[in-house]
């Protein structure tokens, strides 16, 4: 069955970078992409950005561009999300979720990682 | 960037009852591109339909979607008490966007 199994709670300070790792299994990686979503505690859900599992390919949210980096190591089928300055705004829930769409990054996304939180405090 | 706004905020229902959910597109939503999210207290969100109307892999058929160009529902027939919970419409006929959510609660 499809997983997507996500690092653990990370407690940063402002203006530190934190990295979460997901770790696809139970389907064929390079076939699909991976979205990062973010959910503040009692908000909605924020796209942040894409990467394509058969290439590499990426796309960021205007919001994060410049402090989000994705990347993937297809020989192991994890991806992950390095976000750098970070904020006290930051903090939150992070789910990296599979995405239909590993070309042109407009997917729906069908399996979701279980979450990560992240806390960003002094 | 197309805006979903979702309506109402917040449903208060009973079990047994039918919910429907709207979701409101700032411009036409291309090959109706349109899926819908249910997420639980304390879990992630889980895909109930997508391309509008396909109900995704395990999902009750008391759960429908329809609509089209700007306009969208999400209908739940017989309201069960694990229905309880808050949803996502979200499109990708662009880069994707979601709808601030909508709570359906027990009345």
């Amino acid at each position: 069955q499809v997983q997507l199994i996500q690092s653990t709670t990370e407690v940063k300070k402002p203006g530190a970078s934190v990295k979460v790792s997901c770790t696809a299994s139970g389907y064929s990686f390079t076939n699909y992409a991976i979205t990062w979503v973010r959910q503040a505690r009692g908000q909605g859900l924020e796209r942040m950005g894409w990467i394509s599992g058969h290439n590499g390919n990426t796309k960021y949210a205007e919001e994060v561009q410049g402090r989000l980096s994705l990347t993937i190591d297809t020989s192991t089928n994890t991806a992950y999300m390095e976000m750098r300055s970070l904020r006290s705004d930051d903090t939150a829930v992070y789910y990296c979720v599979r995405d239909n769409d590993y070309i042109w990054g407009r997917g729906y996304f069908d399996y979701w990682g279980q979450g990560t939180l992240v806390i960003v405090s002094s | 960037e197309i805006v979903l706004t979702q309506s109402p905020g917040t449903l208060s229902l009973s079990p047994g009852e039918r919910a429907t959910l709207s979701c409101r597109a700032s411009q036409s939503v291309s090959r109706n591109y349109l899926a819908w999210y249910q997420q639980q207290p304390g879990q992630a969100p889980r895909l109930l339909l997508y391309d509008t109307f396909v109900r995704a892999t395990g999902i009750p058929d008391r759960f429908s979607g329809g609509g089209s160009g700007t306009d969208f529902t999400l209908t739940i027939n017989r309201l069960e008490p694990e229905d309880f919970a808050v949803y996502y419409c979200q499109q990708y006929a662009v880069s994707p966007t979601f709808g601030q959510g909508t709570k359906v609660e027990i009345k």
